[in-house]
């Protein structure tokens, strides 16, 4: 079964940097995800594409702080440089044949 | 620029029925997947539902299947989803997002609330 799994909750500080993880389920490791932020009170916002090669793609406007990397069956966001804008629900997003799954989100919180 | 609007959510009753739109601009509608996806109250997302670009293919998540529809029309670019016998536990906002064909949901719209309450 597909299913990714991320941390409920994280927080660093203004200026730093931060990793959010986000693990496949076992058999699915070669599985490309995206990365979407969820303001408070917004729309979610596709923020990349991320492949198992650690290869990933932007989407529009998405700055360069955002960057994403791969090991194995996680997959990561890192975020530098926090700014007060970051603080949201990260989700990540996966999909097969016939479904779409997401993680259960991570929390970030900029102190 | 791409927008996607959805429209059509309110207050239901248990075992009623709601029918939502999403109207996109600022890209070639027809050439694009579609999908539904809700949020409950303090809670994360769920895809719900999936339909490809000319509406051959579509797909359900296990909650609503049997309950709920999704179509498309392509020369109003517009989705749908037809939910019917509706249930407490579908209180939710709902999103319509796009994606290109065997990549990930890339925009989204800002939702409409539906409430199932008596």
């Amino acid at each position: 079964q597909l299913v990714l799994t991320q941390s409920p909750s994280a927080s660093a500080s203004l200026g730093a940097s931060v990793k959010l993880t986000c693990t496949l389920s076992s058999g699915h490791s070669s599985y490309a995800i995206a990365w979407h932020q969820q303001q408070p009170e917004k729309g979610p916002r596709y923020l990349m594409k991320l492949k198992s090669d650690g290869s990933h793609s932007k989407g529009d406007g998405i700055p360069d702080r955002f960057s994403g990397s791969s090991s194995g069956a996680e997959r990561y966001l890192t975020i530098s440089s926090l700014q007060s804008e970051d603080e949201a629900d990260y989700y990540c997003q996966t999909w097969g044949t016939g479904i779409r799954v997401f993680g259960g989100g991570t929390k970030l919180t900029v102190l | 620029e791409v927008q996607l609007v959805e429209s059509g959510g309110g207050l239901v009753q248990p075992g009623g029925s709601l029918r939502l739109s999403c109207a996109a601009s600022g890209f070639t509608f027809s050439s694009y997947e579609m999908n539904w996806v809700r949020q409950a109250p303090g809670k994360g997302l769920e895809w719900v539902s999936y339909i490809s670009s000319v509406g051959s293919t579509i797909y359900y998540a296990d909650s609503v299947k049997g309950r709920f529809t999704i179509s498309r029309d392509n020369a109003k670019n517009s989705l749908y989803l037809q939910m019917n016998s509706l249930r407490a536990e579908d209180t939710a906002v709902y999103y319509c997002a796009k994606n290109n064909w065997n990549d990930p949901l890339d925009y989204w719209g800002q939702g409409t609330l539906v409430t199932v309450s008596s």
